[in-house]
């Protein structure tokens, strides 16, 4: 079945250590969108690509990093730089040019301990 | 640039009762309009959404929501609540074009009473 696949559903990490977050798509969509969401504050967007080998900076980018080597992988580096990693991260692309659906990921929850 | 601002945090109803969740956006163009669902540690799922073809846009599991641009709104409604629609929904809007991001509002948590 088509969809979008992120792994681990769930990550604990030290501080001070980097983690990546895995994000496939074999829905042969162009853009692909980190998001992170936190009670209360509904999502914010972290990076998004909307070609392979590009990517532009969202609203709250300091301290992750992605690449985009693929069309079909968008993963999400969480650096020690991130003050507060802490959160539940969604991976999303987009459905077609027509009318931006954007499908998500099942999410990540990130834990710092 | 475009904004969305769902009012209040928490709406709770009786089963069968009507739902009636808030959406007001903000955007310099004609927008698209989208309602997400999501339940407890999973993905956002779409709802419905408004692409201006219709003012009034039916989605899944019997919502349906109002464009109103008079009103910069866009209300989601359901006539019947079910005890499986406890979940927290976004309104979200993106500028029409290809691959236009998607701008959040905070979500409401639905939770419906036996």
């Amino acid at each position: 079945d088509g969809g979008i696949t992120q792994s681990p559903k769930y990550l604990f990490r030290k501080e001070g250590q980097n983690v990546t977050l895995s994000c496939e798509q074999n829905l042969n969509h162009d853009a692909m969108y980190w998001y992170r969401q936190d009670p209360g504050q509904g999502l914010r967007l972290i990076y998004y690509s909307q070609i392979v080998n590009d990517f532009q900076k969202g609203d709250i980018a300091e301290g992750y990093s992605v690449s985009r080597e693929k069309k079909e992988s968008f993963p999400l580096t969480v650096t020690s730089a991130q003050k507060n990693p802490t959160a539940f991260y969604l991976c999303a692309s987009n459905a077609d040019r027509s009318g931006n659906t954007i499908y998500f990921g099942e999410g990540s929850w990130l834990t710092v301990v | 640039a475009q904004s969305v601002t769902q009012l209040g945090s928490h709406v709770s109803v009786s089963e069968g009762a009507l739902v009636l969740l808030r959406c007001n956006y903000s955007s310099s163009v004609p927008p698209y309009l989208f309602w997400y669902v999501q339940y407890p540690n999973q993905g956002l799922q779409l709802l419905l959404k408004y692409t201006s073809a219709a003012t009034l846009v039916k989605g899944i599991n019997g919502f349906e929501a109002e464009f109103k641009k008079s009103e910069t709104s866009f209300h989601l409604t359901k006539p019947s609540a079910h005890m499986s629609d406890a979940a927290e929904y976004f309104c979200a809007v993106s500028l029409t074009g290809a691959n236009s991001k998607l701008t959040f509002g905070k979500g409401i948590t639905l939770s419906v009473r036996p």
